[in-house]
């Protein structure tokens, strides 16, 4: 069954980067899209960016343009997210979730999140 | 930028009908899913391309989309259902994956 696990998070200092990690299993990784999603304490759902299946494509929403970044281990069934520049705002559960391949970016499965803190 | 914009609460009484709504201008033209997200869990997949079930959803979660709203409705609303749902599309116009603010079903 498809499984997605997120690692990585944690507590971190304004200004100061984090990589996080999501390991894919259960489906071929190398064929599907995937996304981040956010979402902050007590808050809604925030789509962070989304990949291609092959990195070919990436998109990011506007609020992390410029200092997250995506990328994709094919052969490691991987995907990461760089973040930079850390601020307060962006505390909050991060989501790894599989596309449906639909050609409407839907979240078809998502992994259980992994908590990044940013305070000092 | 797109927005979507959802009631934040619904409340129902078991067996009723839940309807709730996401409006966006010109939604009926995109497609649209929905999420449910039960508290302390990932969210899950419940609606895809405006009324297409999810694997393993039950029958009684239907969707529609058309003019400016999206509507998911619940159908003999369960105390299982009580959970927050979230519409979402894809924005072409500027490539992005755009959610509402979600939904706070209570099943009283």
């Amino acid at each position: 069954q498809v499984q997605l696990v997120e690692s990585g998070g944690g507590v971190v200092q304004p200004g100061r980067s984090l990589r996080l990690s999501c390991a894919a299993s259960g489906f071929t990784f190398s064929t599907y899209g995937m996304h981040w999603v956010r979402q902050a304490p007590g808050k809604g759902l925030e789509w962070v960016t989304f990949i291609s299946y092959d990195g070919s494509s990436e998109y990011y929403a506007d609020s992390v343009k410029g200092r997250f970044t995506v990328s994709r281990d094919n052969s490691q069934n991987t995907l990461y997210l760089q973040m930079n520049s850390l601020r307060a705002g962006d505390t909050a559960v991060y989501y790894c979730a599989k596309d449906r391949a639909d050609g409407y970016k839907t979240s078809h499965f998502w992994g259980q999140g992994t908590l990044v803190t940013v305070s000092s | 930028s797109y927005d979507l914009t959802q009631p934040p609460s619904l409340s129902v009484s078991p067996g009723q009908t839940a309807r709730i709504t996401c409006s966006g201008d010109r939604l009926g033209a995109k497609n649209a899913c929905w999420y449910q997200q039960r508290p302390g869990q990932s969210p899950v997949l419940i609606i895809y391309q405006d009324s297409r079930r999810s694997s393993g959803i039950p029958e009684r979660f239907s969707g529609s989309n058309s003019g400016n709203t999206a509507t998911l409705t619940i159908s003999g609303t369960e105390a299982v259902d009580e959970a927050d749902y979230y519409c979402q599309v894809w924005d072409t116009a500027t490539a992005h994956v755009v959610f509402g603010g979600g939904t706070k079903l209570t099943v009283l």
